[in-house]
């Protein structure tokens, strides 16, 4: 069964910090990797992997995939409490998008 | 306006009601998807369509229906609504070159 699990569940972390969010998967037909942030509904999208060790950066957040070891990280740095939302994870395996459970981040000011 | 849009975006009904939620999208992207999200699980996938003709079940179909009207509307009916089928419900759309999917702004169902 196809599985994608992020970690941790959750974290709490002051402003100005630097946070590292993870995502392992297990899929038979890996595409892509996706990250999105959820803050009160809709899910919008952050970046897109599909080749490892190239790194995606927009401002203070930045994503890497390992397709050997089979994960990807979401850094953000220098965090401001706009940051605070749920962080999903999600692969396209063929057809399908399989996401996993998230990440919550809340900062605090 | 917004690209993909969901309608309606709170609703509270009764045990075997049925029900239909609707989606619209101006992307003029030829995929269509609807998602459930239940805390702590994530969003898991119902039913996906790639075009008017194309209907094809997710990883959670049971208790649903679809219906593509057009490349623009994608509606989900719930035939016989049951209190575990309430949950946040998502619409997304994608175009066939890319994997992004961008989605409505959700609509919270809650069966009573």
């Amino acid at each position: 069964e196809d599985k994608v699990v992020q970690s941790p569940l959750s974290l709490v972390v002051h402003e100005g910090d630097t946070v590292t969010l993870n995502c392992s998967y297990e899929v038979t037909n890996f595409r892509s990797l996706l990250w999105y942030k959820q803050e009160k509904k809709a899910p919008t999208f952050l970046f897109m992997l599909t080749s490892s060790g190239i790194e995606k950066k927009s401002g203070r957040l930045s994503s890497i995939l390992d397709k050997k070891e089979l994960f990807s990280i979401l850094n953000i740095t220098a965090t401001q409490t706009g940051d605070s939302a749920v962080y999903l994870c999600a692969v396209q395996e063929g057809n399908k998008l399989v996401f996993g459970a998230g990440t919550i981040l809340r900062v605090k000011s | 306006d917004a690209d993909v849009t969901q309608t309606p975006r709170n609703r509270i009904t009764k045990t075997g009601k049925r029900i239909m939620l609707e989606c619209s999208q101006t992307k003029g992207h030829d995929r269509m998807y609807w998602y459930r999200q239940d805390p702590g699980l994530g969003l898991r996938l119902i039913y996906y369509s790639f075009d008017v003709k194309d209907i094809n079940k997710g990883e959670i179909s049971d208790g649903y229906s679809v219906s593509r009207q057009a490349q623009a509307k994608f509606s989900l009916s719930l035939e016989s609504a049951i209190p575990n089928q309430t949950a946040l419900y998502f619409c997304a759309t994608r175009e066939a070159s890319t994997d992004t999917q961008y989605f409505g702004p959700g609509t919270r169902l809650t069966v009573l």
